[in-house]
Formats: structure tokens, sequence, C-alpha cells
């Protein structure tokens, strides 16, 4: 049972356009959420999160909105850097963080120069 | 360096051979969590300690698998008769949790190979 779902596995996009980066989730007992990138042989690094109480968390270039009732979210990057590019991925808790993260599957981001 | 380390960060190992894996937290988390991560997918919960007390396993930690944090610093991993199933990312984070939102940090991984 995929509670979190990254449905695009890549992405392309040319440097310097917007880069958007969707995740839907099922638990409705989740209230945070949060971004990852990764490099290939790589940790996961966080990048930017966002609980149910609001609607859009923006740090830099970097925007994450949350439609709680579609039970979605979305990164915006702008602009896309070369550097962006690597791996997203989408993860969820419950009891705002204080909990296990359940991930999609991850998005690959490849910026065009 | 003060984030997550993980050592070693890349194991091979033959198949029923034990492997043990080692992370350290950032100064001060008193969560470490350890997830596992195959290719193609995310990475998935595999067991949490608050402290020294492991408060949370999954399923997918099986028998053959231990975990440890002995005095609530630096923990353990411990797999036992390694199967070729076992092939896998493993990932350490940890956080400290404020009374407000918890953010997990990650370290670079050990990457296990069994043959």
């Amino acid at each position: 049972d995929q509670q979190v779902k990254q449905n695009s596995p890549s992405l392309s996009v040319q440097e310097g356009r917007i880069s958007i980066l969707n995740c839907d989730y099922t638990n409705s007992m989740f209230d945070y959420f949060l971004w990852y990138k990764k490099y290939p042989a790589e940790g996961p690094t966080f990048l930017i999160s966002i609980s149910s109480i609001k609607d859009k968390n923006e740090d830099g270039r970097f925007t994450v909105f949350l439609n709680k009732s579609a039970k979605h979210l979305s990164l915006h990057i702008v602009p896309s850097q070369p550097g962006d590019s690597a791996v997203y991925f989408c993860a969820a808790s419950s009891n705002f963080g204080n909990e296990k993260l359940t991930f999609g599957t991850g998005t690959r981001l490849t910026i065009i120069p | 360096d003060t984030g997550v380390s993980q050592n070693p960060r890349h194991k091979i190992t033959k198949r029923g051979q034990n492997v043990t894996f080692r992370c350290d937290p950032i100064s001060e988390h008193n969560r470490l969590y350890w997830y596992r991560q195959t290719l193609g997918q995310g990475p998935e919960f595999l067991t949490y300690f608050q402290n020294e007390a492991q408060l949370e396993k999954s399923r997918l930690l099986s028998d053959r698998f231990s975990a440890e944090r002995p005095k609530g610093s630096f923990s353990t991993l411990e797999i036992q008769r390694t199967e070729q199933g076992d092939s896998a990312m493993y990932l350490c984070a940890s956080s400290f949790p404020s009374g407000g939102e918890e953010t997990q940090y990650f370290g670079p991984g050990t990457r296990l190979l069994v043959l």
C-alpha cells in the first residue's frame, strides 16, 4: 500500500525555467510533509517542509504548496539551475513530524543547460 | 563536521556472514532512525530510538536484524546470516523533538552488497 506517491519517475526542465514536482498521499493522519533531494551514493538532504496548518511555505528558490482536500503537494523550483539535477523525494509524517517518515518513490529531475 | 555520520560507507559480504553498521547522530539529537533504501524505491522505515529506548520496529525488521543505542548516542545495526535480499542502502537519520515540528537529517548511508 503506497501511502505516498510520486507518479512522475522523471522530469526534464530547461535551465532558468520553473520545475514542478508533484506528490500525492492517501493517509489522512499525515500532517507534516517534507521534500528531500538526493544525489547518487549520498543520503537524502532536507530541502523544505510544510505542516498541515499552512498551504504554502517558501525558502529562497523553493516553494512547497499543500492542498489538503486533494491530498496533494507540490514543490516549485524557480529558477531551475543545473545543480538542481537530482532525485527528489516527498515524505510524510504524522504528529507534526514526531513519527517515522513515509517516502514516495522519487522523481529524477534533470536540468538542461 | 556536525552532520550525521555512518560507517562504513560501503560493505561487501558473502551470504551467511554477519555485518554491523554504525551511526553517529548530530550532537544533542535524541531521536535516531534507521531506514533502508533499495533501487528505485524511497527509503523505508526500519526502527527508531528515543535516547536509548527502541520505540518502534517495522515488520521489515526480521529476527536477523537487531539495533542498539546503548548510551543514547551512537547506534549500531547488525544483520545476522545475511541474504542477497539484504543488499540495499542503509540510512540513518537523527532529529531533536522541540515540541513543534520535527525534521529528520540523514547521514550518507552504508551501501551493503551481499554476494
